[in-house]
């Protein structure tokens, strides 16, 4: 079946350090993988997405994933975080070849970025 | 910026009740979507819709919900006979013919059945 994973429920940084909210995926071929940021009250807003090309894709906010098709990994990653950045994230991946352009998500991880 | 926009922004309805969620997708956009998250689960996707027809459904997508575009600019989303579990946030979404383009998701409608 088609997955995504999102080990942890919760990450706690510190203001200025780096962070990583990990994401895999159980998807055969190659999908499309996108992450969103959720903010309380607030719909899905896209952060970035990886379609092909370089492993490394850059987008909102200074975030950043990196692609690893052998670890089947999408993790999102900032190198300095921020306050504001706390939020729910969720990473998404669109099946290769589907009918549609339908996204099936992660469980979700809670960002807490202490000053 | 364009945006997907959804209204009611939160609807409280008696179980067995029927419930229609609306959205105004991006203009030019062909594909739209519902999905839902029930609180403090994740997001799930429900059914898509282009070119005036369900192109594909989920099984949450029972015989009690249906979508339509009744004219060029709504999208919208009904639940016959609500039920306790049908309480959930209800996301639209549209995205362009694409399959690498991103969704561009509304702010949601919170539904509470009681």
């Amino acid at each position: 079946a088609q997955s995504v994973a999102q080990p942890e429920d919760q990450v706690n940084v510190a203001e200025g350090n780096p962070l990583t909210v990990k994401c895999t995926y159980s998807v055969s071929g190659n999908p499309y993988l996108f992450w969103y940021v959720q903010y309380p009250n607030r719909g899905l807003q896209f952060l970035l997405k990886y379609i092909t090309g370089d492993n490394l894709v850059k987008g909102s906010y200074g975030f950043e994933a990196e692609f690893n098709k052998s670890q089947t990994s999408f993790h999102l990653k900032k190198p300095s975080a921020l306050v504001s950045d706390s939020a729910l994230y969720f990473c998404a991946v669109r099946p290769p070849g589907g009918a549609t352009n339908k996204l099936i998500f992660g469980t979700g991880t809670l960002l807490a970025v202490q000053p | 910026e364009p945006e997907v926009t959804q209204t009611p922004s939160h609807q409280v309805t008696q179980m067995g009740q029927e419930v229609i969620l609306r959205c105004v997708p991006i203009s030019n956009h062909l594909y739209f979507y519902w999905y839902r998250q029930i609180l403090g689960q994740k997001v799930e996707f429900l059914v898509s819709f282009y070119n005036n027809e369900i192109s594909e459904k989920s099984e949450i997508f029972d015989d009690q919900f249906s979508v339509e575009r009744p004219d060029g600019s709504n999208f919208t989303l009904k639940i016959r006979s609500t039920k306790l579990e049908d309480s959930a946030m209800y996301f639209c979404a549209s995205t362009t013919r694409g399959s690498g383009t991103e969704a561009f998701f509304g702010q949601g409608t919170r539904l509470t059945v009681v």
